[in-house]
């Protein structure tokens, strides 16, 4: 199975600066079929990135997904001060479909 | 709104087996693909099961293949996953979730998530 690598493990951050979140994978991802999602304490995942770049609906444009192969990235501009929380990454690529272990992006 | 509400996890003993059912409301429910995907108590988020809209193709993660059934109504809106030969290692919080597409071949981009149901295997 493909093995998601995400990087850093935490992001010290204030609102206004950017964030770049790193994603890995161990083989590459087809179809760049990478998703990235949101996670605020004690809520589900959301998803904020689908095929690797498109936004998903309702998702600001501050947030940006980019990469291919196996280096994906996530860019936060100009973070808010409900950015702050959990990232993951996922491939769908390939079966089984992977999560990384997640970047915390905290102020 | 979509919401997803799970039921079903419980305690139950090593070997022993639930089924997990997902109300599903706020969108056409047989148009999208479904799955569960599974939290255990300190690890990452895993992918279970997974069935395309129709549901006539089903999907599994090898740590379940041939204990778990995933399965659907879609004329009750209800997604449901049997549990048989559970394990202590199938102890974790269980997350109903809906595709952004239907036909399994452009399926896992996974748009709403349930709050989930514990399930708990312990002797």
């Amino acid at each position: 199975e493909i093995v998601l690598t995400q990087s850093p493990g935490t992001l010290s951050l204030s609102p206004g600066e950017s964030a770049t979140l790193s994603c890995r994978a161990s083989q590459t991802v087809s179809k760049t079929y990478l998703a990235w999602y949101q996670r605020k304490l004690g809520q589900a995942p959301r998803l904020l990135i689908y095929g690797a770049s498109s936004r998903a609906t309702g998702v600001p444009d501050r947030f940006s997904g980019s990469g291919s192969g196996t280096d994906f990235t996530l860019t936060i501009s100009r973070l808010e001060p409900e950015d702050f929380a959990v990232y993951y990454c996922q491939q769908y690529g390939d079966s089984p479909w992977t999560f990384g272990q997640g970047t915390k992006v905290e102020v | 709104e979509v919401q997803l509400l799970e039921s079903g996890g419980d305690l139950v003993q090593p070997g022993g087996s639930l089924r997990l059912s997902c109300a599903a409301s706020g969108f056409t429910f047989s148009s999208f693909a479904m799955s569960w995907v599974r939290e255990a108590p300190g690890k990452g988020l895993e992918w279970v099961s997974g069935l395309s809209n129709g549901g006539t193709g089903t999907y599994y993660a090898d740590s379940v293949k041939g204990r778990f059934t995933i399965s659907r109504d879609n004329s009750k809106n209800m997604l449901y996953l049997q549990m048989n030969s559970l394990k202590d290692e199938d102890t974790a919080v269980y997350h109903c979730v809906k595709d952004r597409r239907g036909n399994w071949n452009y399926a896992g981009a996974l748009d709403s998530w349930g709050q989930g149901t514990r399930v708990t295997v312990s002797s």
